[in-house]
């Protein structure tokens, strides 16, 4: 069965402390890795897209990377409004109209 | 720009009561469309989603229904409200490959 897990469950950094989230999938076929960023009472916010082992974007203080069963989302000098959820989730290869799985998350707390 | 509503933000509803959220997308035309469930601590169940008017698949059978009654517009019902469907409910569109989210309609029944 197609499945996403992530971890840690909960992450508490230092600001400035660097660290990376975890995702690790296991998939028939990945069209996809997604992370997004969700703030309490709000909305999934679109990060980042990959799509094949040895993928890398940035945005900011955030970097994502891809490998062929996992992902990492790594935070660079971390502020405290980086504090957040941070999920990640699958489009499997097959799947119709872009179905995402997601994992529970991580809840970042970022602490001055 | 692409923009997405939902409709209410909070609502708390006595079990056995009716349901229905709205979510209307602009700024597009002919999106695939989603309903979401998160539950407290979980990630996001995949309710139903639409690839057009009057095109609904639901992904888990439950106590909701879906309904597209025009093209940017997606609705979410209940005839009657259980404990359980307690949540945060969010609708989605997809541009490409990317799902876009909305703000999100928390659901308290009791």
């Amino acid at each position: 069965e197609d499945q996403v897990t992530q971890s840690p469950e909960a992450l508490r950094l230092q600001e400035g402390e660097s660290s990376s989230l975890n995702c690790s999938y296991t998939v028939s076929g990945l069209r996809g890795l997604f992370w997004y960023r969700q703030d309490p009472g709000k909305g999934p916010e679109f990060l980042f897209t990959l799509y094949s082992a040895g993928e890398e974007k940035e945005k900011e203080r955030l970097k994502a990377t891809l490998t062929k069963k996992e992902s990492f989302l790594h935070i660079t000098a971390p502020k405290p409004e980086d504090s957040a959820t941070y999920l990640c989730a699958f489009r499997d290869y097959g799947g119709a109209t872009n179905k995402l799985i997601f994992g529970t998350g991580t809840l970042l707390a970022v602490q001055p | 720009s692409q923009t997405i509503h939902q409709w209410p933000a909070t609502l708390v509803q006595p079990v056995g009561s009716p349901l229905s959220l709205e979510c209307t997308v602009e700024g597009t035309s002919n999106p695939n469309l989603y309903w979401y469930r998160q539950a407290a601590g979980r990630g996001l169940q995949l309710l139903f989603y639409s690839v057009g008017i009057g095109q609904i698949s639901s992904e888990v059978p439950q106590n909701l229904s879906a309904s597209r009654p025009q093209d940017r517009q997606f609705i979410l019902s209940s005839k009657k409200l259980l404990l359980s469907d307690s949540g945060f409910y969010l609708c989605a569109w997809t541009q490409g490959e990317t799902q876009y989210f909305g703000p999100g309609t928390r659901l308290l029944v009791l």
